[in-house]
C-alpha cells in the first residue's frame, strides 16, 4: 500500500531564512510525486511535481524539490521564505492507477 | 476560465439525515476525485472517476458513502444516515486524466453534522 509521511506537523521560520519541508513516501514502483499548498481560505494549488528524469524539480513561487530514491524522500525547499509563504503544505504520491495519497500536511509559520 | 466548483459551500445537518454534495469539474477534464479533510488532518482519498471506467471506490469509508458521475461531468457525493464523525470538508478535484496530470481543487463543502 502506498503512503506518505510528513514528519513535521508545524514549522516556524523567520522571513528570509531557508526552508525545507520533509516528505517520505512508500510505493512499490516509480512514484509520481506532488507538492501542493493550501493558503488560508484558499483551495489547494500545485507547487511542483516529479515523474522521472532530473531529480531536482523547480516549481512556482521559487520552490524546488529533490527526489531521492535511496531515501524514499521528496523534500521541498525554498532558499528565502516570504511572509506570504505561510500556509499548509501537502506532499502526495499518485499510483499508476491514479489513486492519490496525501500526507497529513506541514503548517508553515513565518516570523517577521 | 472557470475552475472546479462545489455546492453547497457549507452544510449543516442533523445526525441520521442524508446529504448530497455536488462537484462541477473543469470542462474537458476526464478525471474527478473526491477527498475528505478533517480538522487538522491531511486529505483522505474517497473515490476516483476516470472517463468511462469503473470508479475506484477503495477509499469510501463505509457503505453509507456513494458517488456518481453523470455524463462524465458533474459528480454527486451522497452520505446516507450521517454521523457526527462525517463532519469535515469535502474536496473535489479534476484533472485532464492520467496520473501525471495536475489536480485542480474546488473550494470544498464544509459539512457539519449535529
Amino acid at each position: 500500500a502506498q503512503s506518505v509521511t510528513q514528519p513535521d506537523i508545524h514549522i516556524t521560520v523567520s522571513e528570509g531564512a531557508s526552508l525545507e519541508l520533509r516528505c517520505n513516501y512508500s510505493y512499490g514502483a516509480t512514484p509520481y510525486l506532488f507538492w501542493y499548498v493550501q493558503s488560508p481560505g484558499q483551495g489547494l494549488q500545485l507547487l511542483l511535481k516529479y515523474f522521472s528524469g532530473d531529480t531536482l524539480v523547480q516549481g512556482i513561487k521559487g520552490f524546488e524539490a529533490e527526489f531521492k530514491r535511496s531515501q524514499s524522500s521528496f523534500n521541498l525547499r525554498k532558499p528565502s521564505v516570504h511572509w506570504s509563504d505561510a500556509a499548509e503544505y501537502f506532499c502526495a504520491v499518485v499510483s499508476n492507477a491514479g489513486k492519490s495519497t496525501f500526507g497529513d500536511g506541514t503548517t508553515l509559520t513565518v516570523k517577521p | 476560465g472557470a475552475g472546479v466548483s462545489q455546492s453547497p459551500s457549507n452544510k449543516v445537518t442533523e445526525k441520521g439525515k442524508d446529504v448530497e454534495l455536488r462537484c462541477d469539474p473543469i470542462s474537458g477534464h476526464t478525471a474527478l476525485y473526491w477527498y475528505r479533510q478533517s480538522l487538522g488532518q491531511g486529505l483522505e482519498f474517497l473515490i476516483y472517476f476516470q472517463g468511462n471506467s469503473a470508479p475506484d471506490k477503495s477509499g469510501l469509508p463505509s457503505d453509507r458513502f456513494s458517488a456518481e458521475r453523470t455524463g462524465g461531468s458533474v459528480s454527486t457525493l451522497t452520505i446516507q444516515r450521517t454521523q457526527q464523525e462525517d463532519s469535515a470538508v469535502y474536496l473535489c478535484a479534476s484533472s485532464l486524466g492520467g496520473v501525471k496530470e495536475t489536480q485542480y481543487f474546488g473550494p470544498g463543502t464544509r459539512l457539519l453534522v449535529l
